[in-house]
């Protein structure tokens, strides 16, 4: 398997901009959950999707913030528009059932905004 | 309240040494406490878990302790190596939730 794949890798955009972020999550896995990485914040969890359905997207940061799953195997996170507080690595990561616990990451899309 | 609090923040040791790593939670319905490694430039990655019910788990170098009276785990590395330099994460599962993740320790061991 090829593991969760995300794109863009690097993402570098003027303020104001939209910024698109997706994801593709490991065959078979049920959840999926966006992460945002700072820093100062450490490791934050945006939203998460069950079976497709947003279960709980109160980490997401305000309303310029939306994130889709149309199907099982894709998932995008935007923002519109972008702040420069909004640069952070972003990670996917998705989860089956045999081992609830185990979250597959992405490698993440580091975001810039300039 | 859904939380689990990690430290340290930072860590250094020296090649051989014994990091060790702890956190603290207060639900105490989660069933799995996981965790997880992330080295520069890549995604958080599983390294071990333990269940409630277990006092302590061994995989290779890496032990966790889970105290459940205290409500407190830790991982420990035996004959820590460079190649463990890399950012360790506590965590916490319940059923049918996303995992609680603890702050992050970025562990540097020195040759």
């Amino acid at each position: 398997d090829a593991g969760v794949i995300q794109s863009p890798r690097h993402e570098v955009t003027e303020m104001g901009q939209e910024v698109t972020l997706r994801c593709k999550p490991i065959s078979g896995h049920n959840s999926l959950f966006w992460y945002r990485q700072t820093m100062m914040r450490g490791l934050e969890l945006l939203i998460y999707f069950n079976n497709n359905v947003p279960i709980d997207d109160s980490g997401m940061p305000e309303d310029r913030f939306s994130a889709k799953m149309p199907n099982a195997s894709f998932s995008t996170l935007k923002i519109q528009p972008s702040e420069p507080r909004d640069s952070a690595v972003y990670f996917c990561a998705s989860r089956g059932t045999l081992r609830p616990y185990e979250q597959y990451f992405g490698p993440g899309t580091r975001l810039t905004v300039t | 309240q859904q939380q689990v609090k990690q430290s340290p923040q930072s860590l250094i040791v020296q090649k051989g040494g014994i990091p060790i790593i702890n956190c603290a939670y207060e639900n105490t319905a989660f069933d799995y406490f996981p965790w997880y490694q992330q080295f520069p430039g890549k995604g958080p990655a599983l390294l071990i878990a333990i269940r409630p019910d277990v006092s302590e788990k061994k995989e290779g170098r890496f032990t966790i302790s889970f105290n459940k009276s205290a409500k407190q785990f830790s991982l420990h590395i035996m004959d820590s190596q460079p190649g463990d330099s890399a950012t360790y994460f506590c965590a916490a599962y319940q059923a049918g939730t996303a995992l609680i993740f603890g702050k992050g320790t970025t562990l540097s061991v020195s040759s």
